[in-house]
């Protein structure tokens, strides 16, 4: 069974800076590109970004709002997918989820993680 | 790049069927047939129920169904049930590595 377990949400300052992770279990991570999708309170879902597996070369893109201050990055001995997000505005506070993506969707979701940035 | 567009609210009656539209522009829905469609209950996370416009996969009841017709998606639920009252979002590739979800509808079942 696939397993999605997201952590490291929690309330950070304007401008601070935050790392989330999410461990995957019940398949072969290392083979599978990865993403990070939020939702703001009451709002509806936005692509955050992706990561491609090493074998495919293991890049990122990233939406638009974050370029520049969001990083995806994994490490597949610990089957353990990361989002660093640094320059954090009020705008980013949302429910982080990870997911897996093949056949071209994003298909197995985590149960997500909170970010709230304030002062 | 702009969200997709759907409806705010759809409402139907049990065992009636109701049509999501979703409507995006030729540099994504138009262009690409990576459309996919997800349920989300509230306090839940999204739940994948439709991918490449209309296949569906294993363990979704064959009730919905998905369709495109140039720059619109439309999700079809048939025989409606009380537990398909949730909200639903529409997502497309957008070209350039990027993906675009719709706003997301609620749908009533009355």
């Amino acid at each position: 069974e696939v397993q999605l377990v997201e952590s490291g949400g929690g309330l950070v300052k304007p401008g601070g800076s935050l790392r989330l992770s999410c461990a995957a279990s019940g398949f072969t991570f290392s083979n599978a590109w990865m993403n990070w999708v939020r939702q703001a309170p009451g709002k509806g879902l936005e692509w955050v970004g992706r990561i491609k597996s090493k074998t495919d070369g293991g890049t990122t893109d990233y939406a638009a709002p974050v370029k520049g201050r969001f990083t995806i990055s994994r490490d597949d001995s610990k089957n353990t997918l990361y989002l660093q997000m640094n320059s954090l505005k009020t705008e980013d506070t949302a429910v982080y989820y990870c997911t897996t993506f093949s056949v071209g969707a994003f298909d197995y979701w985590g149960q997500g993680t909170l970010v709230t940035v304030s002062s | 790049q702009s969200a997709l567009t759907q409806p705010a609210s759809v409402s139907g009656s049990p065992g009636q069927s109701i049509t999501i539209s979703c409507t995006g522009t030729s540099s994504d829905v138009g262009n690409y047939n990576l459309v996919s469609w997800f349920q989300q209950h509230p306090g839940k996370a999204p739940k994948f129920m439709i991918y490449e416009v209309s296949k569906r996969p294993s363990g979704v009841s064959n009730r919905f169904s998905g369709s495109k017709s140039g720059n619109t998606a439309s999700l079809t639920i048939s025989g409606l049930q009380a537990e398909d009252e949730a909200d639903y979002y529409c997502c497309s590739y957008g070209g350039s590595s990027t993906w675009v979800f719709g706003g997301g509808t609620k749908l009533t079942v009355l």
